[in-house]
This record gives C-alpha cells, sequence and structure tokens, in this order.
C-alpha cells in the first residue's frame, strides 16, 4: 500500500493562516491532490500538483517537491467555512488515487 | 467539475438484507468508476474499480462475493452488499474519473455519498 502522512488536527483563527503538511510515498507518481470534505459529504477538490512548485489559486496554495514526496496546502485569510478536514492524495503510477487520513481544520472566531 | 450523482443518499436495513446503491455519471461516459468506503474519522478506502463491460478489480482484504459490482453502461456502475451486517455500516462513496481528457489528469469527481446503517 501507499504511505501518506498528514497531521491529524491543526487549530487556527479566522484570518489566520495555516499550512497542512503530507509526506507520501508511492509506486510511482502522476501528481497529487488536495481535496477538501465537510463532515458527512463527499471530498471536493481543491488543488492538483504534477510538477515542483507552487500552485496558487485565490486564497488556497499547494506545494509539491517531487524528489522529497512532499507537498503543503497553504490556506490564507481564514474563514469559519474553511473548518474542513483537509486530504492529501498522491496519484500512483497505475493512477489509483489513495488518500491520507486527513488533517482536520478548525477555525475559531 | 463533472456531475456525479449517488442514490440513495441514506439508507437503513436491517441484518442480512442486501443494499443497492447506485453511481450515476452525469456529465461524461465514466469508463471507470470507483467505490470507496469512508468509516467515521477515518480515510476514504478504496473498495474497487469498476470498468465498463468488464469484471471490477477489488482491492486487498475486499470481498467481491459480499459487495457486488455491475458496470452495465458508460453512466451507471452499482455496488449490491449483499448480507449486510452492522459492521458494513459505513459512508459509500463513488467516483469517476475522465482520464486524460479530464482538467487535471485523472482528476476524479466523486458522488455526494451513501449512508448506510445496518441494524
Amino acid at each position: 500500500g501507499q504511505n501518506i502522512d498528514q497531521p491529524t488536527e491543526m487549530t487556527a483563527t479566522e484570518g489566520a493562516i495555516v499550512q497542512i503538511n503530507c509526506t507520501y510515498q508511492t509506486s510511482g507518481f502522476n501528481g497529487l491532490f488536495w481535496y477538501q470534505q465537510h463532515a458527512g459529504e463527499a471530498p471536493t477538490f481543491l488543488s492538483y500538483n504534477v510538477l515542483d512548485g507552487l500552485e496558487e489559486k485565490g486564497r488556497f496554495s499547494s506545494f509539491l517537491s517531487r524528489s522529497k514526496g512532499y507537498s503543503y496546502l497553504l490556506l490564507k485569510e481564514l474563514q469559519m467555512k474553511d473548518s474542513a478536514s483537509y486530504l492529501c492524495a498522491p496519484l500512483d503510477g497505475d493512477y489509483k488515487l489513495s488518500f491520507g487520513a486527513g488533517t482536520t481544520v478548525t477555525v475559531r472566531a | 467539475g463533472a456531475v456525479v450523482s449517488q442514490h440513495p443518499s441514506r439508507v437503513i436495513c436491517k441484518s442480512g438484507t442486501s443494499v443497492k446503491i447506485e453511481c450515476r455519471s452525469l456529465d461524461f461516459q465514466a469508463t471507470t468508476m470507483f467505490w470507496y468506503r469512508q468509516f467515521p474519522k477515518q480515510s476514504l478506502m478504496l473498495m474497487a474499480t469498476s470498468n465498463e463491460g468488464s469484471k471490477a478489480t477489488y482491492e486487498q482484504g475486499v470481498e467481491k462475493d459480499k459487495f457486488l459490482i455491475n458496470h452495465a453502461s458508460l453512466t451507471l456502475s452499482t455496488l449490491t452488499v449483499t448480507s449486510a451486517h452492522p459492521e458494513d455500516s459505513s459512508f459509500y462513496i463513488c467516483s469517476t474519473t475522465p482520464g486524460l481528457a479530464g482538467d487535471f489528469s485523472y482528476e476524479q469527481y466523486f458522488g455526494p455519498g451513501t449512508r448506510l446503517t445496518v441494524t
């Protein structure tokens, strides 16, 4: 199986910045996705990185280092609605998606 | 992103009965669909990959005779949980991918999920 490691929980204040780190080991690699999942709902797409570097998309940015097997998701100007679980999901050499256990982010007023 | 529907969204059944969950791709023809299961506070675990017109590929540890998958058309895959037991109670989610034709290579579009409770 694949190894995906991300923190279990993070708490931050409204308006702040939070960085969620993810390390992974896969058999082959075809990119890495970040998904947001609210409790009881299906995951929704946030970002995709296949090349090294930073991808910026509004308040959310994602970074990838393929040589280090490392990615992070950066959430800026946190809002209460950003309270959710964030899933790191690398795509392996067979184009199969594996999910980390998720990082639960709690945004406090 | 593409729209994927699932039906039912929530189902309660008695132990020993069977439940069928439908997954439909509404925007494109999905050759491949994926079925995941998620227990509370845990990650999504891939159960099987469903290919239109052929047998599904099951992940290690998933009983193919218990979780029957049928992918009869390019827009519909079904998962039937046979002889359900309380430990099968979980959140079942399907997804499809347009492959290289999508915005991002092999991005998966998820259905809204089905909450199964076996009493």
